[in-house]
């Protein structure tokens, strides 16, 4: 079983790039998230989406874009990639019950992100 | 300003000790308390989680402890053995989906 599958493992960019980070999940998961993580800050949450279709904003949205067009896939858009974006980066994916995602959610393995 | 605290950001325990980390929070809102577990290279993965009609929820040698009036929780480790030494975060969800992560704790069981 795949779970959640995040590419690239590893990048790095320059200033002003844009790229697109990929996150597939094969657990049939309405809901799909982006974090952040950053040392001394936790997990941060960017975008989230509670099926194809919809997406909202997390805590952290700004410099980012998403979009859902199916179940399975939810990639991550840096338009204009600035230093202050080097992170790591998790999707995680979790099923809704009864309309609600606060149950586990599983985590792909991480992108490492470094604008230079 | 992130509205899950947790302490300590780094413990150090010996094999056989208990490790306890301790989260709180202010949003009254929060309904769903999970404790995650990260290894160097991997992502977050589900320890145990709570909510908040329990005081308290065992699995194994995890325990968590909460306490509603004073908006905090605690993972207890039993008996730490090396092999429990990874970041642990603190988290809490409201309906709406959004999850919030304390800053995590990284955790190191001598042997």
């Amino acid at each position: 079983n795949a779970g959640v599958t995040q590419t690239p493992k590893f990048q790095v960019l320059k200033t002003g790039q844009s790229m697109t980070l990929q996150c597939a999940q094969d657990m049939n998961h309405e809901y799909m998230s982006w974090y952040r993580q950053d040392p001394g800050m936790g997990l941060r949450l960017i975008h989230y989406s509670v099926g194809a279709g919809i997406t909202d904003q997390g805590e952290v949205p700004n410099g980012y874009n998403v979009s859902r067009s199916t179940t399975e896939d939810f990639p991550l858009r840096l338009l204009s990639a600035a230093p202050s974006q080097t992170s790591v980066y998790f999707c995680a994916s979790s099923p809704l019950i009864s309309g609600w995602a606060n149950t586990e959610a599983f985590f792909g393995q991480g992108t490492r992100l470094t604008v230079v | 300003q992130q509205q899950v605290k947790q302490s300590p950001q780094s413990l150090i325990v010996q094999k056989g000790g208990i490790s306890i980390i301790n989260c709180a929070y202010e949003n009254t809102a929060f309904d769903y308390f999970p404790w995650y577990q990260q290894f160097p290279g991997k992502g977050p993965a589900l320890l145990i989680a709570i909510r908040p009609d329990v005081s308290e929820k065992k699995e194994g040698r995890f325990t968590i402890s909460f306490n509603k009036s004073a908006k905090q929780f605690s993972l207890h480790i039993m008996d730490s053995q090396p092999g429990d030494s990874a970041t642990y975060f603190c988290a809490a969800s409201i309906p709406n989906n959004d999850m919030r992560f304390g800053a995590g704790t990284r955790l190191t069981v001598k042997p």
